[in-house]
């Protein structure tokens, strides 16, 4: 299976300020990869699929980027609704991995 | 509109079987293409894909899981299902199915563009 290493495991960052996530692969995923975002209690929701492709109706300040097999996921200018636990899962090969999560609160 | 909804038992005993039903709407499952997946995700942990299925009935399980996993369709109804059999506490879980992204990357390692809510599943004695 590809492991997903995702860091930090949790931030604290400011309304308004730019934040960086990022998942390294254990082997070349060729870009097949996807951002969730959780909120408590909800189920999650795709951001960002084929490592930088913004699904229909995400906010433009999410965007994600690649370098070999790291991935990053930026939420520029915090909102408040960006507090959530945020996740990456490969889609290049079965069976699909996720990342083990972070967690962005709002100071 | 896509919306899809889990539904189980909520809770079990150890050793049985854990049955889910997947009830969706606003895509069919008879599309060329289309797939659906379940996923679980133990309290305040991380997400485990479990399978999915394909509109040609073709089938992708998690090895980790496989001998325990029974995924299927009834396209008429709009529904997908799962079966876990001899569950135990480890399988306590929220449940949750999800459609894939891309109809055209057939039968591809997809990501997941819809989810239902999820149906928490606890096992316990």
């Amino acid at each position: 299976d590809i492991q997903m290493t995702q860091s930090p495991a949790s931030l604290s960052a400011s309304l308004g300020e730019t934040v960086t996530i990022e998942c390294l692969a254990s082997e070349d995923i060729y870009s097949n990869l996807a951002w969730y975002q959780q909120k408590p209690g909800k189920s999650p929701q795709l951001l960002i699929y084929d490592a930088s492709s913004l699904q229909d109706g995400v906010p433009s300040r999410f965007s994600g980027s690649e370098s070999g097999t790291q991935y990053s996921l930026e939420i520029n200018s915090l909102q408040s609704e960006d507090a959530a636990t945020y996740f990456c899962q490969q889609h290049h090969d079965y069976p699909p991995t996720f990342g083990a999560g972070t967690k962005l609160e709002l100071k | 509109q896509v919306t899809l909804k889990e539904s189980g038992p909520g809770i079990l005993q150890p050793s049985q079987t854990l049955s889910l039903t997947c009830t969706f709407s606003g895509f069919s499952l008879s599309t060329y293409g289309m797939g659906v997946g379940w996923i679980r995700q133990p309290s305040g942990k991380g997400l485990e894909w479990l399978a999915n299925i394909w509109w040609d009935d073709d089938k992708y399980y998690n090895p980790s899981l496989k001998n325990r996993l029974t995924i299927s369709k009834d396209t008429s109804n709009n529904q997908a299902f799962l079966k876990i059999t001899n569950v135990d506490t480890a399988d306590t879980a929220t449940y949750y199915c999800a459609r894939i992204g891309s109809i055209l990357r057939i039968r591809s390692c997809n990501w997941f563009a819809y989810w239902g809510q999820g149906t928490l599943v606890t096992v316990s004695s």
